[in-house]
């Protein structure tokens, strides 16, 4: 299996920060990345997908980069309702896999 | 849309069955319909997949315990995972993975809790 490493683990910021999340695949995959933002009692909600694309709806302020094995998801300006756990996912090999997730709270 | 169903307890070594039910679009080909689950505090883990004509793929992880099955004639698909012990409680969730391999849509999820 692939797998796939997030760090921080968890992160505290303000309204207004920018934060960055990494995650890295323990072998290549290209960019068949995608990130999921996840509110408690949700399901996941598909931010970015190959990497760098963003699923139409999500607010420009979510940038999704790298390729290969390492990738970083970035949120400009946090705004209160992005305060949530984030995945990413590797849709590269079956079984997909995903990391371990980044907890994202209010300073 | 995609609504999961089934016993919410579950008895230790018994069998876990769930249904998804699929709205608002028929189950055709370019689809796999996905069953997920979550640990608390942990993330999702892909449990496997069928398409419409009953193709399937499981995580080698729990590749002899499940059998995921379709019914395209109702819209649904189903999970069975057998010989359950507490450490399959979680939520469950039905998905579908698009052609371009994304999880474009989620079911709410359904939590199962496996009881001694």
């Amino acid at each position: 299996d692939i797998q796939m490493t997030q760090s921080p683990s968890s992160l505290s910021a303000s309204v207004g920060d920018t934060v960055t999340i990494t995650c890295r695949a323990s072998q290549a995959i290209d960019n068949y990345l995608a990130w999921f933002q996840q509110k408690p009692g949700k399901a996941p909600k598909s931010l970015i997908y190959a990497a760098s694309s963003s699923h139409s709806g999500v607010p420009s302020n979510f940038l999704g980069s790298g390729s290969g094995t390492d990738f970083t998801l970035t949120i400009n300006n946090l705004q209160p309702e992005d305060f949530a756990t984030y995945y990413c996912q590797q849709y590269s090999r079956y079984p997909y896999t995903f990391g371990q997730g980044t907890k994202l709270e209010i300073k | 849309q995609l609504q999961a169903s089934g016993p919410g307890l579950v008895k230790a070594s018994q069998t876990l069955s769930l249904t998804c039910s699929v709205s608002g679009g028929s189950m055709s080909r370019g689809y796999y319909w996905t069953w997920l689950r979550q640990f608390p505090g942990m993330s999702p883990e892909w449990i496997g997949y069928t398409s419409y004509r009953g193709d399937t793929l499981y995580n080698p992880s729990l590749n002899t315990r499940v059998t995921i099955s379709v019914d395209p004639s109702n819209n649904q698909f189903s999970l069975r995972l057998t010989s359950v012990t507490a450490a399959d409680t979680g939520v469950y969730y039905c998905a579908r993975e698009n052609a371009g391999n994304l999880f474009d849509f989620w079911g709410p999820g359904t939590l199962v809790d496996v009881s001694s």
